[in-house]
């Protein structure tokens, strides 16, 4: 089905230990980004990219670093996981000036003990 | 710093109740949107509104933007066990699309 992958579904770190969230969409979208969502907190974007080879920060940056070499492709990474960054990431989608607004991945729950 | 603030936080009602969720911001917003979250899921749009006093419905679910793009208000009618879930507003401010999610209204219908 069209959309937006994420991989791993779950996932459970060491403190220190570092990974890659992978997220895959077959849109042709230019846009994409990463949220992380906590309880009573909503989503919180972490990067985002307007096109390939672009990134930006978002609102909760540290720690974090993505790379999007590829159109279809935006990659997160935790370079040494620290038990702050337990929580349920979401990849999105979006086309500008599109009135569909985003589509987002299933999530990938982190746990970092 | 959480632009929107969405009350009530938690909803618990009866098949057939109506209701009403608030998204609030100090902000102005250039659109706003409603998504639908269900467990294990990403959230799903429900409505774009982008001009002020704009109301939709879809189905029993109306929307509305405030006149001064700041706030926004979703009314549920006759409430059903299928529209639990955690509603999300979100709003963008320039051309890049980023979304400021609110807090999430979770409600639950019980039959």
């Amino acid at each position: 089905n069209a959309g937006v992958t994420q991989t791993p579904k779950f996932r459970v770190l060491k403190t220190g230990q570092s990974m890659t969230l992978l997220c895959a969409q077959d849109m042709n979208h230019e846009y994409m980004y990463w949220y992380r969502q906590d309880p009573g907190m909503g989503l919180r974007l972490i990067h985002y990219s307007v096109g390939e080879g672009t990134t930006a920060k978002g609102e909760v940056p540290d720690g974090y670093n993505v790379s999007r070499l590829k159109k279809q492709n935006f990659l997160l990474g935790l370079e040494s996981a620290a038990p702050s960054q337990t929580s349920v990431y979401f990849c999105a989608s979006s086309y500008p000036g599109s009135p569909y607004g985003y589509t987002f991945g299933s999530g990938t729950r982190l746990t970092v003990v | 710093t959480q632009l929107l603030e969405q009350s009530p936080q938690f909803l618990s009602i009866q098949e057939g109740e109506n209701l009403t969720v608030y998204c609030n911001s100090s902000s102005v917003f250039s659109s706003l949107q409603w998504y639908r979250q269900e467990p294990g899921e990403g959230p799903v749009l429900l409505v774009t509104v982008v001009t002020g006093g704009e109301v939709k419905k879809l189905k029993r679910l109306t929307f509305q933007f405030g006149d001064a793009r700041k706030d926004s208000s979703l009314h549920i009618t006759a409430a059903q066990p299928g529209d639990t879930g955690l509603y999300l507003c979100a709003g963008t401010k320039d051309s890049f699309q980023k979304l400021v999610f609110g807090t999430g209204t979770r409600l639950l219908v019980s039959p």
